[in-house]
């Protein structure tokens, strides 16, 4: 079975510094790997995916994520967080032969301070 | 823009009842999910339904049953409420896969469930 890991459970961080949030799979076939985000008292956002093609993904409001195949990798990476970036980040994997099924990994609390 | 909703955002419950939890989708998907959120474990699927009256067990079914008798609506059925089920329940639908936005899930807000 798939697993998903995130090394961190939590990262404080200082406001405008650079940040990455590490997501380790196991998988010997190819995947496709998404990173969600929840903020305090919501449901969770997708941030960005990665199905094919470019290895490096970006989203909207500055994130971008590596696919790595050879490290089993799929890190979240930002230059210069903001406070508004506090939240918790899930990495995903979606499961080979079982629709659209999703495995999720523990979670990164990212706290952004002034 | 999609939208997932779930009945309740907290409920408190007492061991042995009987609870039920809502989720409405307008998007027309056919796929939903019920997973529940535990600090440090992330996210575990309970159980998952692909289209009315189909459902298939995710990871963690036990104690849990659930209802799909119109596609927008997807319950979670505790049949005998424990303590162990104090917990946050996140609902999510999404579109076959293939289609445009393959794979990606939309979460309702979750309800928090206290079992006491």
């Amino acid at each position: 079975a798939q697993s998903v890991t995130q090394l961190d459970s939590q990262v404080p961080v200082f406001e405008e510094a650079p940040v990455e949030l590490r997501c380790n799979y196991s998988s010997s076939v190819s995947v496709y790997l998404f990173w969600y985000v929840q903020y305090p008292n919501q449901g969770l956002q997708l941030l960005l995916k990665y199905l094919s093609g470019s290895t490096l993904v970006e989203s909207i409001n500055g994130f971008e994520a590596e696919f790595n195949k050879s490290q089993t990798s799929f890190h979240l990476r930002k230059p210069s967080v903001h406070i508004s970036d506090t939240a918790e980040y899930f990495c995903a994997v979606r499961r080979r032969n079982a629709g659209n099924m999703l495995t999720f990994g523990g979670g990164t609390r990212l706290m952004v301070k002034p | 823009d999609v939208k997932v909703t779930q009945s309740s955002r907290y409920l408190v419950k007492r061991t042995g009842e009987k609870v039920f939890l809502e989720c409405v989708q307008d998007m027309d998907h056919e796929n939903m999910f019920w997973y529940r959120q535990d600090p440090g474990l992330g996210l575990r699927l309970i159980y998952f339904s692909y289209d009315v009256k189909m459902k298939e067990k995710g990871d963690i079914p036990e104690g849990y049953s659930v209802s799909r008798e119109k596609k927008e609506r997807f319950s979670l059925i505790l049949e005998s409420a424990s303590t162990n089920q104090t917990s946050m329940y996140l609902c999510a639908s999404s579109l076959i896969s293939g289609q445009i936005s393959p794979y990606e899930q939309y979460f309702g807000p979750g309800t928090r469930l206290t079992v006491t």
